[in-house]
Formats: structure tokens, C-alpha cells, sequence
């Protein structure tokens, strides 16, 4: 049981350059998330997603593309990066409901260290 | 809308002295409320929460918090500091009742623990 997985782990960028991140997981969880997180800043949730096929924006989204083709498959994309992306991400998931309140417990990866040149 | 401050951006204390990091919530129903653990270089790891059950939470390697409504706050405890408790905390509300459990993170606290 792996529990949540990121690739890659580490990665460097041009500006302009495209790239995607891989978030798995193998609990079979609702909902994800990809987080990003900035010195001084905690995290700062970019998008999410509920469900297969579903995705919602969070605070952050701006520049930033998710996939969720299959449930156990959470992508973000950058487009064209710039170096305000230059961050940590984090994936994280959850069952979603637990005795009908959205508070279950999310679980979080390992983390991808971006830097934009 | 929600927000955590967590009041102290690094706390240092002796190994073997009590800990306490400070955290204050706003939010205009009843929360649930988290600490998280993320160590040097890794994820971040759920220390414990509080789901409007008891007021006084334990979690994980003797840690505990109290949920005080009156003062809205949800301070993190540990009795006596080991050196593996070195790491940056999270505190994090939550709305329950709003779907899609959107997590807002406080900025942290450094906890550095002395020999």
C-alpha cells in the first residue's frame, strides 16, 4: 500500500517550458488536491477534484491545468511556466464524506520540487 | 470565510520541557480544526483533528489539542519535547459541511527542540 505518490520527485524548468505532475493513489479515494507551498505562506490549494472526471478551482489556480481521467489519477499541468511557480506541490486525497461531514482526513504525498529558471 | 493565524512563527524549547504552539481560528460556523506534522523534506502528516466530538483532542506521539470555542482558538500541547518532534506544524480549518473539504493552512510553526 503505497498510499498517495508523486512524479517527479524534483524538476527544473525554463520559463515557457511545459511540464505535468502525476499525483497516484492507491485508496481508493474520492476526492484530491494539489497544493502548492511557499516559504511563510503554509498551503495554498491550487485545484481539487470530488470525484472521476470532475475538477474545481481553488485559491491559487491561475496558470494551472488538473486532469482526472481515472480515480486513482490526479494531474497538474503548467502550460508555460513562469518563475512565480517556483514552489514545492503537494498532492493529498481523501475518502470526501465521512458520517456525512467533509472532514475526512486528507493524506498527502511526498511532495515535487519545481524550480522555474 | 475561514482563516487560522497561528501566532508564533518559530518556537524553540529544551528537550524534555513542555511545548505549546499557538493557533486562532475565524469562522462563522462550527469548524473542524487539524494539526498537521511536515518534518524536513517530507509530506505533511495528520497529528490530529477535531470534529465537534470532544473538546480536548489526542493525537499521534503525545500531542493534544483543546477546541475553546470562547476563544476560538485550538492550541497545540506536548508535555515533555523530544528531538524527533523538531519539524514545522500546520494548523487547518476546515468547513464540514461544504463539499469538497477545502483545507485552510495556516503559515506554520517551526518548532526547534535544544539537546
Amino acid at each position: 500500500n503505497a498510499g498517495v505518490t508523486q512524479t517527479p520527485k524534483f524538476r527544473v524548468l525554463k520559463t515557457g517550458q511545459s511540464m505535468t505532475l502525476l499525483c497516484a493513489q492507491d485508496m481508493n479515494h474520492e476526492y484530491m488536491y494539489w497544493y502548492r507551498q511557499d516559504p511563510g505562506m503554509g498551503l495554498r490549494l491550487i485545484h481539487y477534484s470530488v470525484g472521476e472526471g470532475t475538477t474545481a478551482k481553488g485559491e491559487v489556480p491561475d496558470g494551472y491545468n488538473v486532469s482526472r481521467l481515472k480515480k486513482q489519477n490526479f494531474l497538474l499541468g503548467l502550460e508555460s511556466a513562469a518563475p512565480s511557480q517556483t514552489s514545492v506541490y503537494f498532492c493529498a486525497s481523501s475518502r470526501g464524506v465521512a458520517g456525512g461531514l467533509y472532514t475526512d482526513t486528507q493524506y498527502f504525498g511526498p511532495g515535487t520540487r519545481l524550480t522555474v529558471l | 470565510a475561514q482563516s487560522v493565524t497561528q501566532l508564533d512563527s518559530h518556537v524553540s524549547v529544551s528537550e524534555g520541557t513542555p511545548v505549546l504552539l499557538r493557533c486562532n481560528y475565524s469562522s462563522s460556523y462550527s469548524p473542524s480544526l487539524f494539526w498537521y506534522v511536515q518534518h524536513p523534506n517530507k509530506g505533511l502528516q495528520l497529528l490530529l483533528k477535531y470534529t465537534s466530538a470532544a473538546t480536548l483532542v489526542k493525537g499521534i506521539n503525545g500531542f493534544e489539542a483543546e477546541f475553546k470555542k470562547s476563544e476560538t482558538s485550538f492550541h497545540l500541547t506536548k508535555p515533555s519535547a523530544h528531538m524527533s518532534d523538531a519539524a514545522e506544524y500546520f494548523c487547518v480549518v476546515t468547513d464540514p459541511y461544504n463539499q469538497g473539504g477545502k483545507l485552510i493552512f495556516g503559515q506554520g510553526t517551526e518548532l526547534s527542540v535544544k539537546p
